[in-house]
């Protein structure tokens, strides 16, 4: 089955430590997105790609980055995780032409930083 | 710009009950609406969507929407709820730049 995954399912990581999130997907989907979820709240966007077009939402901080090396996979860096950066992280993908925004999300990667 | 509001944080209801989940839009066109289903520790899972055509939407595990245009409003419904289907609801509203407004949710609680 075509889908979205996510790797891994928790990672735990130390304040400060640079830590890597990993989504590929098997739809052959041009857009690709990063979500930030915490407890009982709405999924806010991060940023997405759009091939390999970043698109960075405003007020998302320097802290986090991507990487889209292909149209299979896509990475979020967390460069220097603090407290507050705990949450699941989602990944979702959308075929532009065709899905009228659309989204297939993974099952996520939950973030502790300890 | 678009916005979206459920206005129940918290629903109970007893198994077997109907189930009436809210949300609002704003949004100046036709807009595209979705609604979501989170269970714990998992991501987003479609259940329907509304694009245009037929304003009762059905979907999957038993639920459908109704799209009115005159209030607003996208509500999702089940007539007989299970025990399953206690998970977070999220309903949303396409977007410009092919992105998605989501509702703050709601988060269903069945009793047995």
């Amino acid at each position: 089955d075509a889908m979205v995954i996510q790797n891994p399912r928790y990672q735990v990581t130390q304040f400060g430590k640079p830590v890597t999130l990993s989504c590929s997907q098997t739809l052959n989907h041009n857009v690709m997105y990063w979500y930030q979820q915490k407890s009982s709240q709405a999924p806010k966007l991060l940023f997405h790609y759009y091939d390999k077009d970043f698109n960075n939402e405003a007020d998302t901080p320097d802290n986090f980055q991507s990487r889209r090396p292909n149209t299979s996979f896509c990475f979020l860096d967390i460069r220097s995780p603090g407290l507050g950066d705990a949450a699941m992280y989602l990944c979702a993908t959308s075929r532009l032409e065709i899905s009228y925004n659309e989204q297939f999300f993974g099952p996520g990667t939950r973030l502790t930083v300890l | 710009a678009q916005s979206v509001t459920q206005p129940d944080i918290h629903i109970t209801v007893s198994e077997g009950a109907s189930l009436e989940l809210r949300c609002n839009y704003s949004y100046g066109a036709t807009p595209y609406l979705f609604w979501y289903v989170q269970s714990p520790g998992q991501g987003l899972q479609l259940l329907l969507k509304y694009f245009s055509g037929d304003t009762l939407v059905q979907g999957i595990k038993g639920f459908e929407a109704e799209f009115k245009r005159s209030q607003s409003s996208f509500n999702l419904r089940k007539p007989s709820v299970h025990w399953s289907d206690a998970a977070e609801y999220f309903c949303a509203v396409g977007a410009s730049g092919n992105k998605l407004v989501f509702g703050a949710g709601t988060i269903l609680r069945v009793k047995s």
